[in-house]
Formats: C-alpha cells, structure tokens, sequence
C-alpha cells in the first residue's frame, strides 16, 4: 500500500535551520508530484510547497518563500524540505503528502504521511 | 487569496443522524473543492474532491454538492468513527497551490 514516512523533526532555535525527509513506498514515487503541508499546534492545515513529479519546478507559499527549499531524489524514493531562517511561527507538525494525480499536479491530497514536529524556540 | 470560511465551527450531533456541513469561498473556485476528514492524532484524509467526486475507498454516506462559492459536505448517517474535524480546501491550477478552510468539529452529542 502507499506510504510516506516523515523525520527530521525536533527542537531548533530561531534563525537555525532544519532539514526533513519523506520515503515514499508502495507506488511508483517518481510519477508524483509531492506536497509538504504543516499544521500548527491545535491549529488547521496550512499548504506549504509543492514539487513536481520529475523534480524540475516547484511552488511555494509566500510564508515560506526564500527560506524553505523543496528538492527530491526520486533514485531513493525520498523528498525534502530544508527549513532556514526558522521563526517560532514556523512550529508545526509537517506532513508530506502525495498528489492525487498522476505525472501532473491537481494539488488534492490522497495519501499522507504520519508528520514530524518542528518546535521553533529560544 | 481566496479564503474559505466553514460553518458551524462545531457540530454535535448523535450516531445515526444526518450531518450537513458548510464551505463557502470568498470568490468563485468553480468546483475546485475538496473535504477532508482529521481524526485526533491522525494525519488528514481526503474524502470528497472537485466537489462531489468521492476518492477512493470512501463509504457513499459521504457526498459533496455544490459550485462557485458555496459547497456542502453532507454524512447521511453517522458512524462512531465519523466524529473528527472536517476541512475543505481549494486548489490552484497555476501556480499550483492550496488554501483550507479553518475547520469543523463534529462531536458526539
């Protein structure tokens, strides 16, 4: 079955820098655009970047622009997210999520990962 | 930017009864809609996109309806394991992105 296992998570301190993995299992991980969406403590879900499924073009929101960075290596299956320049607004569980469409993007969400923490704090 | 704004922000209701809720966006997204369903301590699932399709290995209690600004999530009968909070969100064709609606509860009443 389709699976994406987050880590990386943890405590940093702010304008410290972080760096989260997701492996994809289960489908073939190269044909699929690839999302990371995060929610903050008993908050609701916030879009947060999106890569295509080749590699080659990726968007993100403007509360992350030019401080988080989304790549993949589809040869292991696995994408990330390097956070810099992190705020304590920036706390949040991070889940990766997988595009439901395939070779494409439709930006709907059909399969998650469990989430990593990030806990931004002095 | 588009904001999607859900009513109520908590439903109680009990097993067995009908829950309606609602998603309406600040300008049109067409039927650029989709529902999911968070369980406490679970990742999101998707449930409902492009406003009425149901995704896959969802039960047909769950139907979506509407287009424009105005859009429904309606579970015909209440299970036990529906009592989770319920979010829509809009997708963007280009550049390619999301935005949520803030949520709602449905708690056993």
């Amino acid at each position: 079955q389709v699976q994406l296992v987050e880590s990386g998570g943890g405590v940093v301190r702010p304008g410290r820098s972080l760096r989260l993995s997701c492996a994809g299992s289960g489908f073939i991980f190269s044909d699929y655009a690839i999302h990371w969406v995060r929610q903050a403590p008993g908050k609701g879900l916030e879009w947060v970047a999106v890569i295509s499924y080749e590699g080659s073009t990726k968007y993100y929101a403007d509360s992350v622009k030019g401080r988080f960075t989304i790549s993949r290596d589809n040869s292991k299956n696995t994408l990330y997210l390097q956070l810099n320049s992190l705020r304590p607004e920036d706390t949040a569980v991070y889940y990766c999520a997988r595009d439901i469409l395939r070779s494409g993007w439709y930006s709907n969400f059909d399969s998650w990962g469990q989430g990593t923490l990030v806990t931004v704090s002095s | 930017e588009i904001v999607l704004t859900q009513s109520p922000a908590t439903l109680s209701l009990s097993p067995g009864e009908r829950a309606t809720l609602s998603c309406r966006a600040s300008q049109s997204v067409g039927t650029y809609l989709a529902w999911y369903q968070q369980r406490p301590g679970q990742a999101p699932r998707l449930l409902i996109y492009d406003a009425s399709n149901r995704a896959t290995g969802i039960p047909t209690r769950f139907s979506g309806s509407g287009s424009g600004t105005d859009f429904t999530l309606t579970i015909s009968s209440l299970e036990p394991e529906d009592f989770a909070v319920y979010y829509c969100q809009q997708r963007t064709t280009w550049p390619p992105g999301a935005t949520f609606g803030q949520g709602t509860r449905l708690d056993i009443k």
